[in-house]
């Protein structure tokens, strides 16, 4: 089977960097993802890493470490925006996603 | 392009009463999924359509939850009867290919049993 952890809350101030954990067990892998989700909204795809590295997308970097079955989505220059749950995700054998249970990021002034 | 789109978004119905949400994913998506999230918990996936047909069901918490997707076009989700338990957010996402990277979600169905 598939299982994530990853914080359940994690607090910063604008204009810092948070960097937001994930380590995984999966039977095979096929990717990690990370997606948001501000309340009341539908989870919104920010990144995926399918091979060891940094990918960067603006504010937003994603690194994969499969031998550590580790990741990690990293917020630059936060914003009060930026608010919202987070969460990583590995693909199942199916190409559906299993979600980790999220962490709940607030940004403070 | 219109997204993925599902409906109700909001439904408060007693228990024991029938649920059934709706979801259109995007125009051409074979994927289908529907997910779920209880409050403060982890979005879990329910079951997942190729076309019409079901190639997913592992999530399904009950013979209380039936899905459908006829016709391979739009899927519906039917909860009856409905229990407590049940409330939460139903999400639906589409995604064109099997090994695409993106998975669109919907904004939701909330329901609530009371």
């Amino acid at each position: 089977g598939q299982s994530l952890e990853q914080p359940s809350e994690v607090t910063a101030v604008e204009g810092a960097i948070v960097q937001i954990n994930c380590t995984y067990q999966t039977s095979g892998f096929y990717g990690l993802s990370w997606y948001q989700q501000h309340d009341g909204g539908a989870p919104t795809f920010l990144s995926y890493n399918a091979l060891d590295g940094l990918e960067e997308t603006g504010r937003f970097s994603s690194f994969l470490s499969r031998s550590d079955s580790y990741g990690y989505l990293l917020l630059q220059e936060l914003q009060m925006k930026d608010s919202a749950s987070y969460f990583c995700a590995v693909r199942g054998s199916q190409g559906n996603l299993i979600f980790g249970k999220g962490t709940k990021l607030s940004v403070k002034p | 392009e219109a997204g993925v789109t599902q409906f109700p978004s909001h439904s408060v119905i007693e228990k024991g009463q029938t649920v059934t949400l709706r979801c259109d994913p995007i125009s051409g998506h074979d994927n289908l999924y529907w997910y779920r999230r209880v409050m403060g918990k982890e979005i879990k996936f329910l079951l997942h359509f190729v076309k019409e047909s079901k190639q997913d069901e592992s999530g399904m918490p009950n013979n209380r939850f039936l899905a459908e997707r006829t016709g391979g076009t739009y899927s519906t989700l039917k909860v009856q009867p409905a229990e407590l338990e049940d409330s939460g957010v139903y999400f639906c996402a589409s995604r064109k290919g099997r090994w695409g990277n993106t998975i669109y979600f919907g904004e939701g169905s909330w329901l609530t049993v009371v």
